[in-house]
């Protein structure tokens, strides 16, 4: 079974562009959430979509944005890049059923490099 | 507010000096702690759920428990290869679904 696939991989970008980045869950799975790391801040949750709806949104600002489609594939778009976007982008898939506790399944990342 | 806090930051272990790692957290209802494996530059790789105070669960030479306070992964004879960062995860019991991560304990196990 293919796992979690996330494009592009590696991404250099200025101050005040905008970017987009892909992901693909694993087959049958509904849920795929987003997901920052930094090194000084470890992994924080951006937000969780769910059926095509943004279901959890996590404390980022609204420069941050998701969408997900009809067969689950997310992509999420980050606008007005600052600095501290640097980071590697991670992307999970999960089953997804409502009040379920099934396991998140991360992609390999898409780094970021905002210069 | 949640909170998962990890100890130690960083451990070395000589090749088959066992060790465990700390995952102490405090959220809301639990309904999940989670174990994650990640290699420098790649995504976490899943380890281990767990749902309930006193399980435990066990996959070659790593085993995970969990209490009420905190989880602990036990690394029984390590090898070079077990080198990498570990982290928990716990998911609250009401409202978002959102994983609240450790900061992670990077592990060097040397030949």
């Amino acid at each position: 079974k293919a796992g979690v696939t996330q494009t592009p991989r590696y991404l250099i970008k200025t101050r005040g562009q905008q970017v987009t980045l892909s992901c693909s869950p694993i087959s049958g799975h509904r849920s795929v959430s987003w997901y920052q790391q930094t090194p000084g801040q470890g992994l924080q949750f951006l937000f969780e979509y769910f059926s095509e709806t943004q279901r959890n949104k996590g404390n980022f600002p609204g420069r941050f944005s998701g969408r997900q489609f009809s067969n689950s594939r997310s992509e999420m778009n980050v606008s007005t890049l600052e600095l501290g976007d640097s980071a590697l982008y991670l992307c999970a898939s999960s089953r997804g059923a409502s009040g379920n506790t099934d396991t998140q399944y991360f992609g390999p990342g898409t780094r970021l490099t905002v210069l | 507010e949640d909170q998962v806090t990890q100890s130690p930051e960083a451990l070395r272990l000589q090749e088959g000096e066992s060790s465990s790692l700390n995952c102490s957290y405090t959220v809301s209802g639990l309904r999940g702690l989670f174990w994650y494996r990640q290699d420098p530059g790649k995504g976490p790789e899943f380890l281990f759920t767990l749902y309930s105070a006193g399980e435990e669960k066990e996959k070659e030479r790593l085993k995970a428990t969990l209490t009420k306070k905190e989880s602990f992964l036990h690394i029984t004879a390590p090898k070079p290869e077990d080198s990498a960062t570990y982290l928990c995860a716990a998911l609250r019991g009401t409202g978002r679904r959102a994983l609240t991560f450790g900061s992670g304990t990077r592990l060097q196990v040397q030949p």
